[in-house]
């Protein structure tokens, strides 16, 4: 089993709608989970952490942690093409200075 | 906002050449780290380092060596490039607040590097 596993998509949305990306993790011990954006040919760039169970909102995203399940996702409110990207879960060990990034789910809006 | 800043974004060297990755960070940053990131296998860890002078190997350390003797700089060398490093590099980094796993890691803009 992978540490943190993400249904790799392509998940197409239609634009105004929700997008729904999710993630799942396997250590218990983790405390902070984040989400990056990934436009093609650039680096990730951080777009959400959340580090309490329950919604965090900022703008149009909006995480959503569950630690019990351990399970951690991202909404997307409003869909725009410029959402269009591959999306990485990311969760830092809980007994080192390393995190373990999803392979990422790629999203595609479209008009 | 942090600032990590990689010394090239596309390089072009030929197998057999030397190579020296850069990547400089101006927040004082303890932890710093190399990935390279290939289409389908995702991240993958080089190297990271907690310290100057510091390194652990991460999941894919061969053929690739690390230095930091400065706080803020941390260089990724190539030994001996070989086509099969062709990848996406990217360098990141993250402050030690007395305990792990609660602080992002951010990222430079990459460098493109083909081996020829």
């Amino acid at each position: 089993q992978k540490e943190v596993e993400q249904n790799s998509g392509p998940l197409s949305v239609p634009e105004g709608a929700i997008a729904s990306l999710n993630c799942t993790y396997s250590d218990r011990g983790s405390q902070s989970f984040f989400w990056y954006r990934q436009y093609s040919g650039k680096s990730p760039e951080l777009i959400m952490s959340i580090y309490s169970n329950g919604d965090k909102e900022d703008g149009r995203f909006t995480a959503q942690l569950n630690k019990a399940s351990q399970y951690v996702s991202l909404l997307i409110r409003d869909s725009q093409p410029s959402d269009s990207a591959t999306y990485l879960c990311a969760v830092p060990y809980s007994s080192a200075s390393k995190i373990i990034f999803g392979s990422g789910t790629r999203l595609s809006i479209r008009p | 906002d942090v600032k990590v800043t990689q010394s090239s974004r596309y390089l072009v060297k030929r197998t057999g050449e030397k190579v020296f990755l850069e990547c400089v960070q101006d927040m004082d940053h303890e932890n710093m780290f190399w990935y390279r990131q290939d289409p389908g296998l995702g991240l993958r860890l080089i190297y990271f380092s907690y310290d100057v002078k510091m390194k652990e190997k991460g999941d894919i350390p061969e053929g690739y060596s690390v230095s930091r003797e400065k706080k803020e700089r941390f260089s990724l060398i190539l030994e001996s490039a070989s086509t099969n490093q062709t990848s996406m590099y990217l360098c990141a980094s993250t402050p030690w607040t007395g305990t792990y796993s609660n602080q992002p890691q951010h990222f430079g803009d990459g460098t493109r590097l083909s081996i020829l």
